[in-house]
């Protein structure tokens, strides 16, 4: 597609339910990105995909929270035992050089709005 | 360490200017700008970078104060599709370099 698609667009769990939330990056973007947009902030980095190696997960904020891009180029963020706070706008981003956001810009998707009740 | 971001919030009438500063604890590299409308995904505006080359796609212009570890976006003679949530990002050192986004400012242009 020409833009970085991420399904579903809404999604409501139930505490203590599994969530995953899909990216499809621009075709052949090499780097991808997860944020975490809480209302009425910043988002927040996750993690970062080169290819489908994760080299950067420091952002997860609990093991709970897990991604994967196994062929590089779609990517699921998985949240297990989903809870309150989780509730947020998770984001994908993707680029198209592999020194991450260091001076391109990244192409963001809509997000996924998840609401844990 | 988060960008601040000043002013927080502003109300414009179209055809008016204003600056958005983004300001960082800690050495900047290089600055990153994106606008963010209600619902939607944050869209690339441009990013600074150190020696004061800029790259972006709109007619908005920035400065970029590495002594000061500052940025400013300069939005002129606003149009009503200029409303929305600004953003600075602030990549680290190193290689690979994750951008940490500000505060955020809110912009609404008014008729």
């Amino acid at each position: 597609g020409a833009g970085v698609s991420q399904s579903p667009r809404y999604k409501v769990a139930k505490r203590g339910q599994d969530v995953a939330l899909r990216c499809d990056p621009i075709s052949g973007h090499v780097s991808l990105f997860w944020y975490q947009q809480a209302l009425g902030q910043g988002p927040e980095f996750l993690t970062y995909f080169q290819n489908e190696a994760q080299l950067d997960k420091s952002g997860l904020p609990s093991d709970r929270f897990f991604a994967e891009r196994p062929e590089g180029s779609v990517s699921t963020l998985k949240i297990q035992r989903t809870q309150q706070e989780d509730s947020a706008v998770y984001l994908c981003a993707s680029s198209s050089r592999t020194a991450g956001l260091v001076n391109t810009e990244a192409f963001f998707g809509q997000g996924t709005r998840l609401t844990v009740v | 360490q988060q960008p601040v971001q000043s002013p927080q919030a502003v109300i414009l009438r179209e055809g008016e200017d204003a600056v958005i500063n983004c300001s960082s604890s800690k050495a900047l590299y290089s600055v990153h700008w994106y606008r963010q409308k209600h619902g939607e995904a944050p869209v690339f505006l441009m990013i600074l970078l150190k020696g004061g080359e800029q790259k972006g796609h709109e007619k908005i212009s920035a400065s970029f104060n590495e002594k000061k570890q500052q940025s400013s976006l300069y939005l002129t003679a606003s149009q009503l599709s200029y409303s929305g949530t600004y953003f600075c990002g602030t990549p680290g050192g190193g290689g690979y370099q994750k951008v940490t986004f500000g505060t955020g400012t809110k912009l609404q242009v008014i008729p």
